[in-house]
């Protein structure tokens, strides 16, 4: 079964501040998403990463695929609180989620 | 309409009951999906449809039936169940289910609760 990691777990970071979320995963996939969740809410979908080296970008949040290294990064640029979440990857076509990572962003 | 429902929002039932979960989207959307999600835990993937046939059932036990009536529309009908099955469950559909681009879009979910 394939096995994907999110660290850090817990993220607590300041506003103005910069940060990145890193998603593992244990076999080839040539899928990656990223996804949302307020408390208590539904998931929301970020991005859908394709293929190796891509990259998107919406407003303060950055996601990136290495498919070689298994590996997709969720990088957050001068964080604001409305970032506080719960942030999941999830892989391949079955998607298998991440542990989520649940991010604290202080005033 | 980029907008899957589901009702009820909330519910409350005994171990020998029956009820039934009811998802709906209108994006013409050839994939949907049932998940469990535990309070603070990832959402595990429980049943997928495509193109209204069962493409996957991730070993789900049989207290849990889906049905999907036709394209638009996906229940899960629960019958006796316990009380470790409380949780949050959402449905989500994509255009299709294998290949291509294809985005997930979740329902605001069904809180339940099993006593």
């Amino acid at each position: 079964e394939l096995k994907v990691e999110q660290n850090p777990l817990f993220l607590s970071m300041q506003e103005g501040k910069n940060y990145t979320i890193y998603c593992n995963y244990s076999t080839t996939s040539d899928r990656l998403y990223w996804y949302r969740q307020d408390p208590g809410k539904s998931l929301e979908s970020l991005f859908v990463l394709l293929s190796n080296g891509a990259v998107k970008q919406e407003g303060r949040l950055m996601a990136s695929l290495d498919t070689k290294a298994r590996l997709s990064t969720l990088h957050i640029t001068a964080a604001v609180h409305d970032l506080s979440a719960t942030y999941f990857c999830a892989v391949d076509n079955k998607f298998y989620f991440g542990t989520g990572t649940s991010l604290t962003v202080i005033p | 309409d980029t907008e899957v429902t589901q009702t009820p929002k909330h519910l409350v039932m005994g171990m020998t009951n029956k009820k039934s979960l009811k998802c709906e989207q209108h994006m013409g959307h050839r994939a949907m999906y049932w998940y469990k999600q535990k309070a603070k835990k990832p959402p595990e993937l429980m049943f997928v449809y495509s193109y209204e046939k069962l493409s996957i059932n991730e070993s789900v036990p049989s207290r849990f039936s889906p049905e999907c009536p036709n394209s638009s529309l996906l229940n899960l009908h629960l019958h006796a169940l316990q009380p470790e099955d409380s949780a949050l469950y959402l449905c989500a559909s994509s255009p299709t289910f294998a290949g291509g681009t294809y985005e997930q879009y979740f329902g605001p979910g069904t809180r339940l609760t099993v006593t």
